[in-house]
């Protein structure tokens, strides 16, 4: 089993960068995905290979990952980034999330 | 257009069993595996397992070993997730997603089944 570490919550003013961080035991030797879940959706897609950004996801998203932390960036938050937010990481042909992490902009 | 479209919500009684459908369009259904994740009431994402569709191949996270069983239909494109064994603690949204790339990242999600059991 692999145990991913998220902060419950993060708060940000609208306008400003959040971060939300996953950790886990070298979890930079793994390539790390972010996924953005809203209310009652599906989640989505927002990094994967640790920094890539799909079609269609804006700018303001970033990832990163060394050592044992990953980390998304929302620069320039606003209010449509409120959601929770989840990395996740394959490990010997399992997938493992970590527990996520709500998003508030106020 | 990509798509992953689920069969509706389930209601069942403990001890019962569920099949959920997941049906793909707009690709090449035999070409990416479909992996399962559920989530709980206000809880966070569980992945359950996954299934090559054109091989057959599948592989389940532990927990879920004795009680999952994935297949795929071909000729229509559609995965299925069999759960037996209910209990409460199955109760659930059950998601489908398509792994796709060298990293086998989600990014194609169903809408969701909701079973309450």
């Amino acid at each position: 089993s692999f145990e991913l570490a998220q902060p419950h919550s993060v708060s940000v003013s609208p306008g400003q960068t959040a971060t939300i961080t996953c950790s886990g035991d070298i979890l930079g030797n793994k390539y790390v995905c972010w996924y953005q879940q809203k209310s009652g959706q599906s989640p989505l897609l927002l990094i994967y290979q640790d920094s890539k950004r799909p079609s269609g996801i804006p700018e303001r998203f970033s990832g990163s990952n060394s050592g044992n932390t990953a980390t998304l960036t929302i620069a320039g938050a606003q209010d449509l980034d409120e959601a929770a937010y989840y990395c996740q990481i394959w490990d010997s042909r399992t997938a493992f999330f970590g527990g996520g992490t709500k998003l508030t902009v106020l | 257009q990509l798509r992953l479209v689920q069969s509706g919500p389930e209601m069942k009684k403990p001890g019962a069993s569920v099949r959920i459908s997941c049906e793909s369009s707009g690709y090449i259904f035999n070409n990416y595996v479909i992996s399962w994740v559920r989530q709980a009431p206000g809880r966070g994402l569980e992945w359950m397992a996954w299934i090559s569709p054109y091989k057959g191949y599948t592989h389940y996270a532990e927990e879920f070993q004795d009680r999952v069983t994935l297949t795929t239909d071909t000729s229509s494109n559609t995965a299925y997730m069999d759960m037996k064994s209910l209990t409460a603690d199955d109760t659930a949204i059950y998601f489908c997603a398509r792994e796709y790339g060298d990293g086998n990242w989600f990014d194609l999600w169903g809408q969701g089944t909701l079973v309450t059991v």
